[in-house]
């Protein structure tokens, strides 16, 4: 089993829809947690940190619930332009070594 | 503007060669990172560097080399040893490798090929 397990999708939504995923982490001992974006052929760029108390930029809210042990990204009114593959990131902060990445979620939003 | 640059964009390589990738920041971090990414696949890390003259292997180092001789400068070497090298390699630093400032943020890759 993946230290951190996501859904690959894709998830295929309509313009303006609400959409959810989650990313489920095995480790007990994780702190920190992060959503990043991927672009087709690009760098993973920093989306949001996941904090405890769960955090909100914009049409984006990002969950932690350590008792089940995932985090979640919640996209409002989605637009054209949030098409990417989202990747969760669990660290712990003993060393960089274990700065263990999800293998992503495709999100693909139609006109 | 603060930012990574890594070079080349695009690399290709013969069977049997050694190719160095190169990854500058000047965003002043003390950490650095090597990944690398396969199709439909996370990152995987291949070495990392929390402070200058100082790295530590990954998960995947094997056939893998780094130096760290300046804290803005951590380039990777791709020996002839590395099986399988056909990969988008991606670099990345932070603050610190641990606590809260450990946010990475990434180069904009270089994809290798061998030929």
């Amino acid at each position: 089993r993946k230290e951190v397990e996501q859904d690959p999708g894709p998830f295929n939504v309509p313009e303006g829809a609400t959409v959810a995923f989650n990313c489920t982490y095995s480790n007990s001992a994780s702190q920190s947690f992060f959503w990043y974006r991927q672009d087709c052929r690009k760098e993973p760029k920093l989306l949001m940190s996941v904090y405890s108390s769960g955090n909100e930029d914009g049409r984006f809210t990002a969950q932690l619930n350590r008792a089940s042990q995932y985090i979640s990204l919640l996209i409002r009114d989605s637009k054209l332009s949030d098409s990417a593959t989202y990747l969760c990131v669990v660290t712990r902060y003993s060393s960089a070594s274990k700065i263990i990445f999800g293998s992503g979620t495709r999100l693909s939003i139609r006109p | 503007d603060g930012g990574i640059t890594q070079s080349p964009k695009y690399l290709f390589r013969k069977e049997g060669q050694n190719v160095t990738l190169s990854c500058e920041q000047n965003l002043n971090h003390d950490a650095m990172y090597w990944y690398r990414q396969d199709p439909g696949q996370g990152l995987r890390l291949i070495y990392y560097s929390q402070i200058v003259n100082d790295f530590q292997k990954g998960d995947i180092a094997e056939g893998y080399s780094v130096s760290r001789e300046k804290k803005e400068s951590f380039p990777l070497t791709v020996t002839s040893a590395q099986k399988n090298p056909t990969a988008f390699y991606l670099c990345a630093s932070s603050i610190k490798t641990s606590g809260n400032a450990n946010e990475q943020f990434f180069g904009p890759g270089t994809r290798l090929t061998v030929l």
